[in-house]
């Protein structure tokens, strides 16, 4: 039972590179969840899921996309990355109703120059 | 105003002692309210929540929510080194969440 697992852990991109963020969960939870942690603001929202084929806007969710095409899986899409987008991104998972216990990933680093 | 502020430290203490964290929040309509362990490089896990106000007890932690004042705690009493770590307080109302900026603490052998 891994848990939630996030790929890659470390990436660089360059001003106006692309990438996607890959989040899979084997708890089979319905809600699923992004955030980006960065020093002297805490984790904020990015986007979420409450079921797979649905997605909704966090906090801060321009620059980013998010799909759920399957229930165990939830991507974070960066079209044009700026550097404002340095940060640690962190997914999330949890049960239905129950999104005060969430179970979160290891983190990516990203870094754009 | 952030929804809830924290305080971010750092927080250095003996071996043994009790440890208090504190957050505050602004929106009377919450009423969850956890506690996350965060190691370095490492993901946020929960230590335990409260719903509404009061006390919970789990082990050496402690939660306490006052409403009243729109303030929570967390006590951690005979802290040990492994108890090192970043502990942020979050919340939520519907389907937005909000985290405190997490306090740094060590806890000295």
């Amino acid at each position: 039972n891994a848990g939630v697992t996030q790929t890659p852990k470390f990436r660089v991109l360059k001003t106006g590179q692309s990438m996607t963020l890959l989040c899979a969960q084997d708890m089979n939870h319905e809600y699923m969840y992004w955030y980006r942690q960065d020093p002297g603001m805490g984790l904020r929202l990015i986007h979420y899921s409450v079921g797979e084929g649905t997605t909704a806007k966090g906090e801060v969710p321009d620059g980013y996309n998010v799909s759920r095409l399957k229930k165990q899986n939830f991507l974070l899409g960066l079209e044009s990355a700026a550097p404002s987008q340095t940060s640690v991104y962190f997914c999330a998972s949890s049960r239905q109703g129950a999104a005060n216990e969430q179970f979160f990933g290891p983190g990516t680093r990203l870094t754009v120059l | 105003q952030k929804e809830v502020e924290q305080d971010p430290g750092p927080l250095s203490v003996p071996e043994g002692a009790i440890v208090s964290l504190n957050c505050t929040y602004s929106n009377s309509a919450f009423q969850y309210f956890m506690w996350y362990r965060q190691y370095s490089r490492k993901g946020p896990e929960l230590l335990m929540y409260t719903y509404s106000s009061g006390n919970k007890e789990d082990g050496r932690f402690t939660a306490q929510v006052d409403k009243s004042s729109k303030y929570i705690s967390l006590f951690i009493r005979d802290s040990q080194p492994s108890d090192s770590a970043t502990y942020l307080c979050a919340t939520y109302t519907g389907n937005q969440f909000y985290f405190g900026t997490g306090t740094s603490l060590t806890v000295i052998p």
